[in-house]
């Protein structure tokens, strides 16, 4: 049980275009997700919190218009990377809390996003 | 400021030597401490959750303890296989739902 995936598992995208990582938890449903990034050798930084049906919550100094964030169901949440930059290549990882049980977040496999 | 402090931040062991891993933390009321395990190139595996000081669970060769200002995971008899990034993490009454990660201690066992 508590299964994440993530699609895509790498992607490599020219700068200025737009990226979209796709979140879903598999067996069970999610109100709340989350999205991180990881820098090599890194531990991981929060970026959002995604609750269904409602607006993600950004953390300080990651810019909204940048990393847009939808969850418009129980199981699925989207990143989308627009006008990407080599900056933003990273490894993102989603995790998802269930909504039946305590607090524990199950992750995602990650996506390794390369920006050229 | 809530923080989260692991140690060491590396450590190499012989396969069947024992050891533990410290997980600091100075937080505004603590909601829950979590350890995760994190193979390279894929995200965080979910191994414990602990509460209350005093609390102990275990898994394999695996045992994590908290108190009221660190919590340990302790290894006992290690393989190769247990060569991994183990991450700590609490949840803070201030945090609600997220999360606040330790840098991770990179652990490596040799046969």
């Amino acid at each position: 049980g508590a299964v994440v995936s993530q699609h895509p598992s790498r992607v490599i995208c020219k700068s200025g275009t737009s990226v979209k990582i796709e979140c879903r938890s598999l067996d069970f449903q999610a109100t709340t997700m989350f999205w991180y990034r990881q820098f090599p050798k890194q531990s991981l930084m929060l970026m959002a919190t995604s609750n269904e049906g409602s607006k993600a919550t950004y953390e300080q100094g990651v810019e909204k218009d940048k990393f847009l964030i939808n969850h418009a169901s129980l199981t699925l949440s989207t990143l989308t990377v627009t006008s990407a930059h080599p900056e933003d290549s990273s490894f993102y990882i989603c995790s998802a809390r269930d909504s039946g049980l305590s607090y524990e977040q199950y992750f995602g496999p990650g996506t390794r996003l390369t920006v050229t | 400021e809530d923080q989260v402090t692991q140690s060491p931040e590396a450590l190499r062991l012989q396969e069947g030597e024992s050891s533990s891993l410290n997980c600091s933390y100075t937080v505004s009321g603590l909601r829950g401490l979590f350890w995760y395990r994190q193979d390279p190139g894929k995200g965080p595996e979910f191994l414990f959750t602990l509460y209350s000081a005093g609390e102990e669970k275990e898994k394999e060769r695996l045992k994590a303890t908290l108190t009221k200002k660190e919590s340990f995971l302790h290894i006992t008899a290690p393989k190769p296989e247990d060569s991994a990034t183990y991450l700590c993490a609490v949840r803070t009454r201030s945090g609600y739902n997220k999360l606040i990660f330790g840098a991770g201690t990179r652990l490596a066992v040799h046969p």
